[in-house]
Protein backbone atom coordinates (compact mmCIF):
# COMPACT_ATOMS: atom_id res chain seq x y z
CA UNK A 1 0.00 0.00 0.00
CA UNK A 2 1.26 3.35 -0.89
CA UNK A 3 1.92 5.35 2.14
CA UNK A 4 3.73 8.72 3.41
CA UNK A 5 4.17 9.12 7.05
CA UNK A 6 5.58 11.80 9.04
CA UNK A 7 7.34 11.68 12.16
CA UNK A 8 7.04 13.80 14.76
CA UNK A 9 3.25 14.87 14.84
CA UNK A 10 4.39 18.03 16.64
CA UNK A 11 7.49 20.01 17.91
CA UNK A 12 8.20 22.61 20.03
CA UNK A 13 11.46 24.17 19.59
CA UNK A 14 13.02 27.60 20.63
CA UNK A 15 13.89 29.73 18.50
CA UNK A 16 17.49 29.93 16.73
CA UNK A 17 17.48 26.28 17.41
CA UNK A 18 17.70 23.65 14.35
CA UNK A 19 15.00 21.12 14.13
CA UNK A 20 14.70 17.90 11.39
CA UNK A 21 11.64 16.59 10.31
CA UNK A 22 11.38 12.77 9.00
CA UNK A 23 9.18 11.78 5.99
CA UNK A 24 8.95 7.65 5.37
CA UNK A 25 7.26 6.56 2.27
CA UNK A 26 6.59 3.70 0.57
CA UNK A 27 5.45 4.75 -3.02
CA UNK A 28 6.55 2.84 -6.03
CA UNK A 29 7.37 3.51 -8.07
CA UNK A 30 8.78 7.20 -7.24
CA UNK A 31 8.93 10.11 -9.47
CA UNK A 32 9.50 12.80 -7.16
CA UNK A 33 9.09 14.21 -3.48
CA UNK A 34 8.35 17.61 -2.31
CA UNK A 35 7.83 19.45 1.07
CA UNK A 36 4.78 22.01 1.74
CA UNK A 37 5.15 24.55 4.51
CA UNK A 38 1.47 25.20 5.66
CA UNK A 39 0.28 28.70 7.33
CA UNK A 40 -2.74 27.54 9.72
CA UNK A 41 -6.14 28.43 7.82
CA UNK A 42 -3.82 28.81 4.74
CA UNK A 43 -3.01 26.84 1.28
CA UNK A 44 0.39 25.09 1.51
CA UNK A 45 3.60 26.68 -0.10
CA UNK A 46 6.39 24.30 -1.65
CA UNK A 47 9.94 24.45 -0.30
CA UNK A 48 12.05 21.75 -2.10
CA UNK A 49 10.87 18.92 -4.71
CA UNK A 50 13.70 16.38 -5.02
CA UNK A 51 14.00 13.88 -8.16
CA UNK A 52 15.21 9.88 -7.73
CA UNK A 53 19.15 10.78 -8.19
CA UNK A 54 19.04 14.72 -5.75
CA UNK A 55 20.53 13.62 -2.60
CA UNK A 56 20.15 17.01 -1.11
CA UNK A 57 18.07 20.84 -1.85
CA UNK A 58 18.48 23.65 0.06
CA UNK A 59 16.20 26.42 0.13
CA UNK A 60 17.61 29.26 2.49
CA UNK A 61 17.62 27.72 5.75
CA UNK A 62 15.52 24.92 4.43
CA UNK A 63 17.51 21.31 3.61
CA UNK A 64 15.71 18.55 2.66
CA UNK A 65 17.93 15.09 1.97
CA UNK A 66 16.43 12.10 0.09
CA UNK A 67 17.93 8.63 0.14
CA UNK A 68 15.71 6.91 -2.29
CA UNK A 69 17.17 3.31 -1.29
CA UNK A 70 15.53 3.44 1.89
CA UNK A 71 12.85 5.44 1.01
CA UNK A 72 13.36 8.71 3.64
CA UNK A 73 13.51 12.47 3.29
CA UNK A 74 14.44 14.86 5.60
CA UNK A 75 13.63 18.32 6.02
CA UNK A 76 16.31 20.35 8.27
CA UNK A 77 15.47 23.60 9.20
CA UNK A 78 18.52 26.15 10.46
CA UNK A 79 18.23 28.82 12.81
CA UNK A 80 14.47 28.64 13.41
CA UNK A 81 12.11 31.73 13.33
CA UNK A 82 9.00 32.46 15.15
CA UNK A 83 8.08 32.77 11.23
CA UNK A 84 9.07 28.78 10.86
CA UNK A 85 5.91 27.94 13.21
CA UNK A 86 3.21 26.01 10.75
CA UNK A 87 2.98 22.93 9.52
CA UNK A 88 5.06 20.71 7.07
CA UNK A 89 3.56 18.74 4.94
CA UNK A 90 5.86 15.92 2.85
CA UNK A 91 4.07 14.72 -0.57
CA UNK A 92 5.52 12.12 -2.53
CA UNK A 93 4.81 11.67 -6.58
CA UNK A 94 4.29 8.32 -7.86
CA UNK A 95 4.73 7.53 -11.88
CA UNK A 96 1.05 8.15 -13.43
CA UNK A 97 -1.37 10.77 -13.80
CA UNK A 98 -2.94 11.07 -10.02
CA UNK A 99 -0.12 8.91 -7.86
CA UNK A 100 0.29 11.91 -5.53
CA UNK A 101 0.06 11.35 -1.36
CA UNK A 102 0.56 13.29 1.02
CA UNK A 103 1.87 12.94 4.78
CA UNK A 104 -0.26 14.00 7.34
CA UNK A 105 2.31 16.75 8.51
CA UNK A 106 4.33 17.71 10.89
CA UNK A 107 3.13 20.80 13.43
CA UNK A 108 6.69 23.09 14.23
CA UNK A 109 5.95 25.20 16.33
CA UNK A 110 8.70 28.19 17.30
CA UNK A 111 8.71 29.62 20.75
CA UNK A 112 10.74 32.71 21.72
CA UNK B 1 1.17 34.49 -3.94
CA UNK B 2 0.88 31.55 -6.27
CA UNK B 3 -1.39 33.17 -8.30
CA UNK B 4 -4.04 30.57 -7.45
CA UNK B 5 -7.34 32.42 -6.23
CA UNK B 6 -9.61 30.59 -4.71
CA UNK B 7 -13.49 32.05 -3.37
CA UNK B 8 -15.54 32.35 -0.87
CA UNK B 9 -12.59 32.16 1.89
CA UNK B 10 -15.32 30.90 4.10
CA UNK B 11 -18.70 30.08 4.64
CA UNK B 12 -21.21 28.38 6.54
CA UNK B 13 -23.97 25.98 5.51
CA UNK B 14 -27.18 23.74 6.97
CA UNK B 15 -26.45 19.66 6.51
CA UNK B 16 -28.52 19.33 3.74
CA UNK B 17 -27.62 22.32 1.77
CA UNK B 18 -25.18 22.21 -1.53
CA UNK B 19 -22.45 24.54 -2.26
CA UNK B 20 -20.22 25.79 -4.88
CA UNK B 21 -16.91 26.35 -4.18
CA UNK B 22 -14.73 28.12 -6.94
CA UNK B 23 -10.88 28.54 -8.25
CA UNK B 24 -9.27 30.35 -10.65
CA UNK B 25 -6.01 28.94 -11.39
CA UNK B 26 -2.43 30.79 -12.30
CA UNK B 27 -2.46 31.78 -15.77
CA UNK B 28 -1.00 29.10 -17.81
CA UNK B 29 -1.70 26.46 -16.01
CA UNK B 30 -4.47 23.68 -17.50
CA UNK B 31 -4.64 20.99 -14.81
CA UNK B 32 -6.98 21.77 -11.48
CA UNK B 33 -7.07 19.82 -8.11
CA UNK B 34 -9.37 20.17 -6.11
CA UNK B 35 -8.18 18.48 -2.15
CA UNK B 36 -10.28 18.22 1.39
CA UNK B 37 -8.30 18.78 4.27
CA UNK B 38 -10.02 18.12 7.60
CA UNK B 39 -8.22 19.93 10.86
CA UNK B 40 -5.01 18.43 11.21
CA UNK B 41 -4.86 16.08 8.30
CA UNK B 42 -3.13 16.20 5.02
CA UNK B 43 -5.18 17.24 2.06
CA UNK B 44 -7.32 14.46 0.48
CA UNK B 45 -7.63 14.03 -3.06
CA UNK B 46 -11.35 14.57 -4.20
CA UNK B 47 -10.58 14.85 -8.18
CA UNK B 48 -8.35 16.41 -10.93
CA UNK B 49 -9.64 18.14 -14.03
CA UNK B 50 -7.56 18.52 -17.41
CA UNK B 51 -8.84 19.99 -20.44
CA UNK B 52 -12.24 20.81 -19.31
CA UNK B 53 -12.31 16.92 -18.32
CA UNK B 54 -12.26 14.51 -15.14
CA UNK B 55 -8.66 13.30 -15.36
CA UNK B 56 -8.75 11.27 -11.69
CA UNK B 57 -11.12 10.96 -9.01
CA UNK B 58 -9.85 10.25 -5.28
CA UNK B 59 -12.46 8.30 -2.83
CA UNK B 60 -15.24 10.69 -2.91
CA UNK B 61 -18.81 9.89 -3.40
CA UNK B 62 -20.83 11.66 -6.25
CA UNK B 63 -22.17 14.13 -4.32
CA UNK B 64 -18.78 15.92 -5.09
CA UNK B 65 -18.68 16.79 -8.51
CA UNK B 66 -16.43 19.56 -10.46
CA UNK B 67 -16.50 21.33 -13.59
CA UNK B 68 -13.58 23.21 -15.45
CA UNK B 69 -14.12 25.88 -18.09
CA UNK B 70 -12.72 26.65 -20.94
CA UNK B 71 -10.61 29.23 -19.23
CA UNK B 72 -9.52 26.68 -17.13
CA UNK B 73 -11.00 27.98 -13.85
CA UNK B 74 -13.02 25.39 -12.10
CA UNK B 75 -15.79 24.76 -9.32
CA UNK B 76 -16.55 22.41 -6.69
CA UNK B 77 -19.81 21.23 -6.05
CA UNK B 78 -21.28 19.09 -2.99
CA UNK B 79 -24.38 18.41 -2.02
CA UNK B 80 -26.84 17.06 0.37
CA UNK B 81 -23.79 18.65 2.79
CA UNK B 82 -22.91 16.20 5.68
CA UNK B 83 -21.56 17.33 9.12
CA UNK B 84 -18.11 15.41 7.87
CA UNK B 85 -17.51 18.26 4.99
CA UNK B 86 -16.97 20.54 7.49
CA UNK B 87 -13.24 21.46 6.15
CA UNK B 88 -10.88 23.34 4.44
CA UNK B 89 -11.29 22.82 0.74
CA UNK B 90 -7.54 23.49 -1.13
CA UNK B 91 -7.58 24.24 -5.30
CA UNK B 92 -4.21 23.66 -7.02
CA UNK B 93 -3.48 24.13 -10.49
CA UNK B 94 -0.51 22.63 -12.23
CA UNK B 95 1.36 23.88 -15.75
CA UNK B 96 0.83 21.85 -18.93
CA UNK B 97 2.38 18.67 -19.30
CA UNK B 98 6.16 18.69 -20.50
CA UNK B 99 6.69 16.80 -24.10
CA UNK B 100 7.38 13.41 -22.46
CA UNK B 101 3.61 13.79 -21.91
CA UNK B 102 4.50 13.07 -17.92
CA UNK B 103 3.05 15.65 -15.23
CA UNK B 104 5.48 16.32 -12.46
CA UNK B 105 3.82 17.08 -9.66
CA UNK B 106 4.03 20.58 -9.28
CA UNK B 107 1.54 22.21 -7.54
CA UNK B 108 0.32 25.57 -6.73
CA UNK B 109 -2.55 25.85 -4.15
CA UNK B 110 -4.88 28.48 -3.56
CA UNK B 111 -5.44 29.63 0.30
CA UNK B 112 -8.24 27.29 0.70
CA UNK B 113 -12.43 28.00 0.99
CA UNK B 114 -13.47 26.97 4.51
CA UNK B 115 -16.31 25.08 4.87
CA UNK B 116 -18.18 24.72 8.03
CA UNK B 117 -21.40 22.63 7.96
CA UNK B 118 -23.56 22.96 11.14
Amino acid sequence: KNQVEQSPQSLIILEGKNCTLQCNYTVSPFSNLRWYKQDTGRGPVSLTIMTFSENTKSNGRYTATLDADTKQSSLHITASQLSDSASYICVVWGLGANNLFFGTGTRLTVIP
Amino acid sequence: ETGVTQSPTHLIKTRGQQVTLRCSSQSGHNTVSWYQQALGQGPQFIFQYYREEENGRGNFPPRFSGLQFPNYSSELNVNALELDDSALYLCASSPPRRASGLNTGELFFGEGSRLTVL
